[in-house]
């Protein structure tokens, strides 16, 4: 089976300070990694994924995540957070060889930004 | 990124009425779209897996009498809500992806905010 954990509900940083929003999972074999934002009353926008290569993955708008096979951790970081960061954060996982299924959705991070 | 439509973004209706809401793929094919819904301050639920040409694959308790999910064609995935109740109330989001391997990028729509009164 697969799963996503995402341990906070909540992530306060101040406005240039760095950010990091914490993502664990668990899959049978090897894993697809994802990171999505959802602004309010809106569908997911794709951040970044990983899917093999290099463990350091940049994706959209200053955000990158690393990839920590040991540790099964794809935490989200960036380096000086902005006031517009400031939605949900979801982290997503699919088994390589689970066929055709859809992606495994952590419950979200809700991620402000205080200017 | 490729490009979800969701239609309507909005729909407020009375009891026992039904209700439709589209989802497209406006830029590439999708032989699988996927329908969630989501509770406020809550993760995403998948609901349904809607492959084109067959029938919807139904996670374990959702009614799939009560949500009925047609996917007429590569870029058009339907789920019609019927005789909704008040506790059909939520925010329902489609996903498709293109055809291929897994490492393929699922887009979402942006959302349709179901209330009924």
């Amino acid at each position: 089976a697969q799963s996503v954990a995402q341990p906070e509900d909540q992530v306060n940083v101040a406005e240039g300070n760095p950010l990091t929003v914490k993502c664990t999972y668990s899959v049978s074999g090897n894993p697809y990694l994802f990171w999505y934002v959802q602004y309010p009353n809106r569908g997911l926008q794709f951040l970044l994924k990983y899917i093999t290569g290099d463990n350091l993955v940049k994706g959209s708008y200053g955000f990158e995540a690393e990839f920590n096979k040991s540790q099964t951790s794809f935490h989200l970081k960036k380096p000086s957070a902005l006031v517009s960061d400031s939605a949900l954060y979801f982290c997503a996982v699919r088994d390589r060889d689970s066929g055709n299924t859809p992606l495994v959705f952590g419950k979200g991070t809700r991620l402000s930004v205080i200017a | 990124g490729a490009v979800v439509s969701q239609h309507p973004s909005r729909v407020i209706c009375k009891s026992g009425t039904s209700v439709k809401i589209e989802c497209r793929s406006l830029d590439f094919q999708a032989t699988t779209m996927f329908w969630y819904r989501q509770f406020p301050k809550k993760s995403l639920m998948l609901m349904a897996t809607s492959n084109e040409g067959s029938k919807a694959t139904y996670e374990q308790g959702v009614e799939k009498d009560k949500f009925l999910i047609n996917h007429a064609s590569l870029t058009l995935s339907t789920l019609t809500v019927t005789s909704a109740h008040p506790e059909d109330s939520s925010f329902y989001i489609c996903s498709a992806r293109a055809p291929g391997q897994g490492e393929n990028i699922q887009y979402f729509g942006a959302g349709t905010r179901l209330s009924v009164l």
